[in-house]
């Protein structure tokens, strides 16, 4: 299996703030990466696939970078929406495996 | 999109075998190319994929699950389900159903709220 490793686990930032997730998968897995976002009580959203591909609607705030074993999620300026959890996916091969996820709390 | 619901005991006793549905609403379920895709948490752990069954049949389990899960669909009902046999504690968490688009660049697009199975007797 392919292992995903995420950092930070959490972090504290305010509103504004350039925030920043890296994601290290354990073999290169080209642009088979997919970022989501989850909120309490809900099921997760899709942020961002092919690891650098927005899906309609997500606000142009998200972006993410990397191919090959090494990912970055950016936020640019952290809004009240977006404290949450995110947690990137490879789509390489399966089975599919997710990253422990990151907190983004309140600063 | 389509809206995805699991439902089932919520409850199992070891040895037993747990039976879940995932019910998809605002759609069919066979209407396009997608992977119906079952996953679990358990409680402060990570998402583990268990398995997935193609909209035009072919299914692929997680090698770890393999020998105790079968995955199925129903179209007259649209949905499918998950069986787990011979659970034991460790079996123990939410389970969540979703969608996973088909032909690249692939990616869930749909997910279930999850259900929590607990294993006691």
């Amino acid at each position: 299996d392919i292992q995903m490793t995420q950092s930070p686990s959490s972090l504290s930032a305010s509103v504004g703030d350039r925030v920043t997730i890296t994601c290290r998968a354990s073999q290169n897995i080209g642009a088979y990466l997919n970022w989501l976002q989850q909120k309490p009580g809900t099921p997760p959203k899709l942020l961002i696939y092919a690891a650098s591909t927005l899906p309609s609607g997500v606000p142009s705030r998200f972006s993410g970078s990397g191919s090959g074993t090494d990912f970055t999620l950016t936020i640019s300026s952290l809004q009240p929406e977006d404290f949450a959890t995110y947690f990137c996916q490879q789509s390489f091969s399966l089975p599919r495996t997710f990253g422990l996820r990151t907190t983004v709390e309140v600063k | 999109q389509v809206q995805l619901r699991e439902s089932g005991p919520g409850l199992v006793e070891p040895s037993q075998t747990l039976s879940l549905t995932c019910s998809v609403s605002g759609g069919s379920i066979t209407g396009g190319s997608y992977y119906l895709t079952w996953f679990r948490q358990p409680a402060g752990q990570g998402l583990e994929w268990i398995g997935r069954m193609h909209t035009s049949g072919s299914i692929y389990y997680n090698p770890s699950l393999r020998s105790r899960v079968t995955i199925s669909l129903d179209t007259s009902k649209n949905q499918f389900s998950l069986n787990l046999r011979s659970v034991t504690a460790a079996d123990a968490a939410v389970y969540i159903c979703a969608r996973e688009t088909s032909g690249g660049y692939d990616y869930f697009d749909s997910w279930g709220q999850g259900t929590l199975v607990t294993v006691s007797s």
